[in-house]
């Protein structure tokens, strides 16, 4: 089954600062790529998405870039803000007979400081 | 409109009791999934169903796990015979077939004592 990892597992970085957080992926045919915000006691928001046909997507201040070929994608988050503070999880998919389940990384906690 | 809803929000189960967990889908939404996410870790897959068909139920970590979507619209999740190692937040996500999930409940916490 599909595999995902996440990089860093914690990231601090002061008000205004760029912040990178960076998955990996095992399995090939996986072809959907979402990142989700989870504040503490929440539930996780999709805030991007990427398919692998397309190599980097942009929402205002987040974007995400995916390699297919090195299987790993990543978050970026320009001019961060106090609110951008969370776990972020990577997760993975393909179209297999489980619908699009979804396999998630183990987050990425984001602080971000003034 | 409304969203996925979830109920109970929070339940006290003593070690060897039976739980049910409740799921309230959007409306019309084909597919259901339900996740089990342990403190400080990423949702992990439990099953999923397309209308009233469980076609995957790989995640499921014991046949003490069960689940069910019998009239395609509210799901249930029980728990047999509660383990504190089942002690959890059980997320529940609807959608329509294709990629993406972005609509999650906000779970059920699971204490088991």
């Amino acid at each position: 089954g599909e595999n995902v990892e996440q990089h860093p597992s914690t990231l601090s970085v002061q008000e205004g600062d760029s912040a990178v957080i960076k998955c990996t992926y095992s399995d090939s045919a996986s072809n959907y790529f979402p990142w989700y915000k989870q504040e503490l006691g929440k539930r996780p928001q999709l805030i991007i998405d990427i398919r692998s046909n397309v190599g980097e997507k942009k929402d205002q201040r987040i974007a995400v870039t995916l390699n297919k070929t090195a299987k790993h994608f990543s978050l970026h988050i320009t001019e961060t803000q106090p609110e951008d503070s969370a776990v972020y999880f990577c997760a993975a998919s393909g179209v297999t007979g489980g619908g699009n389940k979804l396999t998630f990384g183990t987050g990425t906690q984001l602080k971000v400081e003034l | 409109g409304a969203g996925v809803s979830q109920s109970p929000r929070y339940k006290v189960a003593k070690r060897g009791q039976d739980v049910a967990l409740r799921c309230d889908p959007i409306s019309g939404h084909v597919s259901l999934f339900w996740y089990q996410q342990a403190l400080g870790q990423g949702p992990e897959f439990l099953t999923y169903f397309q209308n009233e068909a469980q076609l995957d139920k790989s995640g499921l970590p014991s046949d003490r796990f069960f689940a069910e979507r019998p009239e395609g619209s509210v799901s249930t999740l029980k728990i047999q015979r509660t383990q504190q190692e089942d002690s959890a937040v059980y997320l529940c996500a609807s959608s329509n077939p294709g990629p993406g999930l972005s609509n999650f409940g906000p779970g059920t916490r699971l204490t088991v004592t």
